[in-house]
């Protein structure tokens, strides 16, 4: 059971440049989200996903997109990277229960 | 804004000892209240949860301690080991979905 499976793993960018962080999840779970952890600040909340076609803002959600096409699959796109993204980017899928199953992050930097 | 405010930013314990983490909340829609546990290069994992029907709740050496009308609840493990050396974050949600992070507690257990 592969549980969340976020890549790539590491990516470099230059300021400007777009791209997608990819997000998979095999358990079913409706609610999907993505954060980003920086030193001292924890977890912060881009965007979540209740459900396939229903996403909303978290926290943090400027300069990020999202879309959820079908239940396994919750892709994070950066518009046009700034050095201020620079992150480590986790997703996660929960049950209605709230519990959040990570995926292994997935680290960028944006120079 | 920060809605979960957790103390301290890191704590350094001996084997044996009792390591106490603490969060406080804002939010009193908030129905569920875990702990997440994360080492180095993973993703966080639930370690624990409660809702705020109990004050406490025990599982092995970790409990969570739940005051409801002070909007708190705190983190207590008993006789701390070199292996809960890792970073412990509160967390809150309402009806299972965005779920909102503390900025986390680096701990380190001393052999």
């Amino acid at each position: 059971n592969a549980g969340v499976t976020q890549t790539p793993k590491f990516q470099v960018l230059k300021t400007g440049q777009s791209m997608t962080l990819q997000c998979a999840q095999d358990m079913n779970h409706e609610y999907m989200s993505w954060y980003r952890q920086d030193p001292g600040m924890g977890l912060r909340l881009i965007h979540y996903s209740v459900g396939a076609g229903i996403t909303d803002q978290g926290e943090v959600p400027n300069g990020y997109n999202v879309s959820r096409s079908t239940t396994e699959d919750f892709p994070l796109r950066l518009l046009s990277a700034a050095p201020s993204q620079t992150s480590v980017y986790f997703c996660a899928s929960s049950p209605t229960t709230g519990e959040l199953f990570f995926g292994e992050g997935s680290r960028l930097t944006v120079l | 804004q920060q809605q979960v405010k957790q103390s301290p930013q890191s704590l350094i314990v001996q084997k044996g000892g009792i390591s106490i983490i603490n969060c406080a909340y804002e939010n009193t829609a908030f129905d569920y209240f875990p702990w997440y546990q994360q080492f180095p290069g993973k993703g966080p994992a639930l370690l624990i949860a409660i809702r705020p029907d109990v004050s406490e709740k025990k599982e092995g050496r970790f409990t969570i301690s739940f005051n409801k009308s002070a909007k708190q609840f705190s983190l207590h493990i008993m006789d701390s080991q070199p292996g809960d050396s890792a970073t412990y974050f509160c967390a809150s949600n309402t009806g299972g979905f965005k779920t909102i992070f503390g900025a986390g507690t680096r701990l380190f257990v001393k052999a």
